[in-house]
């Protein structure tokens, strides 16, 4: 069974640093990988998708890397800023899943200005 | 741009009360997905559909129902609620042929059973 992991479970970074969020997983067989983030009491908001042919996908400040043979996947969000202060999740495709996503627990990223 | 829609952002209901939830979706997509969040365990899978009136059972299924009448609508329904369920439950849709496009949420249920 496809296990995904994020470390660490919570993060603080002062504003204008560079954060970096780990997710690893324990099946290399995935379609994809995304990225979201998460704000206080509300939905997902999807911010990156990786396919597994991919080694990463950028949007703007957000650079997200994935190492499929190793299991793991990187969020890189530059020069952060205090409304980047929320909980990210990251979460997988497999390849037998039907588009079910298998999620981490997420990071909770504080900014502080 | 897709909206997924819940019916409550908030709900209270009693031990052994029967709860539904409800979700629509306006971008005909064919998936529909029922989580639910607690903190340390992230999103797990209750149930999921990839039809009208066709589901597959997730991680959590127990204690939980759902229905799918219409290709925009999918309901979660607690079939008699207990304390354990109190959780927020988090809808999404998405296509069947474009796997590499991203799940769509709405905006969560906080359901509180007392």
């Amino acid at each position: 069974k496809q296990e995904v992991t994020q470390i660490p479970a919570a993060l603080s970074v002062p504003e204008g640093e560079n954060l970096v969020l780990n997710c690893s997983f324990t099946d290399s067989a995935i379609y994809n990988l995304q990225w979201f983030r998460q704000d206080p009491g509300k939905g997902l908001t999807s911010l990156l998708l990786i396919q597994s042919s991919q080694r990463e996908q950028t949007s703007g400040r957000l650079n997200a890397s994935l190492d499929k043979s190793s299991g793991r996947s990187t969020l890189y969000i530059a020069a952060s800023q205090p409304g980047d202060s929320a909980t990210y999740l990251c979460a997988v495709t497999t390849t037998d899943s039907w588009g079910k996503l298998q999620f981490g627990a997420g990071t909770q990223v504080v900014v502080t200005p | 741009d897709v909206k997924v829609t819940q019916s409550s952002r908030y709900l209270v209901k009693r031990t052994g009360e029967k709860v539904f939830l409800e979700c629509v979706q306006d971008m005909d997509h064919e998936n529909m997905f029922w989580y639910r969040q607690d903190p340390g365990l992230g999103l797990r899978l209750i149930y999921f559909s990839y039809d009208v009136k066709m589901k597959e059972k997730g991680d959590i299924p127990e204690g939980y129902s759902v229905s799918r009448e219409k290709k925009e609508r999918f309901s979660l329904i607690l079939e008699s609620a207990s304390t354990n369920q109190t959780s927020m439950y988090l809808c999404a849709s998405s296509f069947v042929q474009e796997i590499q496009q991203p799940q769509h949420f709405g905006d969560g249920t906080r359901l509180s059973i007392l």
